[in-house]
């Protein structure tokens, strides 16, 4: 398996635009989680998700993110309208389903508001 | 919410020294995960320990998880130029279907000067 992959790298949009980051995990994960990394405030966790079905949102910062998964083979979260301080990493992790399991990271989407 | 705190969050040594890192919380977690992160790349598993008590090596490398499992630290031995980077550690809760979740401190990061 190639890991989990995300696309695009890297991503430099205006504010105001419609932007949306995709994730292949890894088959047979049963869990996705996306986070978001900055300086500040460090790796948060946004959503995840348990074979397809989103679990908790809570970490959402605002309606203006919204995730999905429809299949077991992709997921995207989504920002709209984007704003300057949503420019961040966005990583995408799968787990299997284990109390103690790995969580694989993809190398991440690096988000630039301006 | 569940919180972890790590020290320091920076840490500049010579190579050959050695170092600690910690990871304290006011949670008991199921397991707790050491991750490392380079720069552009997503954070990779290193150790999970799972047992009040545990203690773990790999390489140069300790990893201790504290009797109450809810603080660890990461001992490393004669550090090198390659251990270099942002270390991360996760506190894992639940096990079951809809309730596992992996939470994430802000990380030390570890620059070994030749």
């Amino acid at each position: 398996d190639a890991g989990v992959i995300q696309s695009p790298r890297h991503e430099v949009t205006e504010m105001g635009q419609e932007v949306t980051l995709r994730c292949k995990p890894i088959s047979g994960h049963d869990y996705l989680f996306w986070y978001r990394q900055t300086m500040m405030r460090g790796l948060e966790l946004l959503i995840y998700f348990n074979n397809n079905v989103p679990i908790d949102d809570s970490g959402m910062p605002e309606d203006r993110f919204s995730a999905k998964m429809p299949n077991a083979s992709f997921s995207t979260l989504k920002i709209q309208p984007s704003e300057p301080r949503d420019s961040a990493v966005y990583f995408c992790a799968s787990s299997l389903l284990q109390g103690a399991a790995e969580a694989f990271f993809g190398q991440g989407t690096r988000l630039t508001v301006v | 919410t569940q919180l972890l705190e790590q020290s320091p969050q920076f840490l500049s040594i010579q190579e050959g020294e050695n170092l600690t890192v910690y990871c304290n919380s006011s949670s008991v977690f199921s397991s707790l995960q050491w991750y490392r992160q380079e720069p552009g790349e997503g954070p990779v598993l290193l150790v999970t320990v799972v047992t009040g008590g545990e203690v773990k090596k790999l390489k140069r490398l300790t990893f201790q998880f504290g009797d109450a499992r809810k603080d660890s630290s990461l001992h490393i031995t004669a550090a090198q130029p390659g251990d270099t980077g942002l270390y991360l550690c996760a506190g894992a809760t639940g096990s079951g279907a809809g309730s596992y979740q992996l939470t994430f401190g802000k990380g030390t990061k570890l620059s070994v000067i030749p």
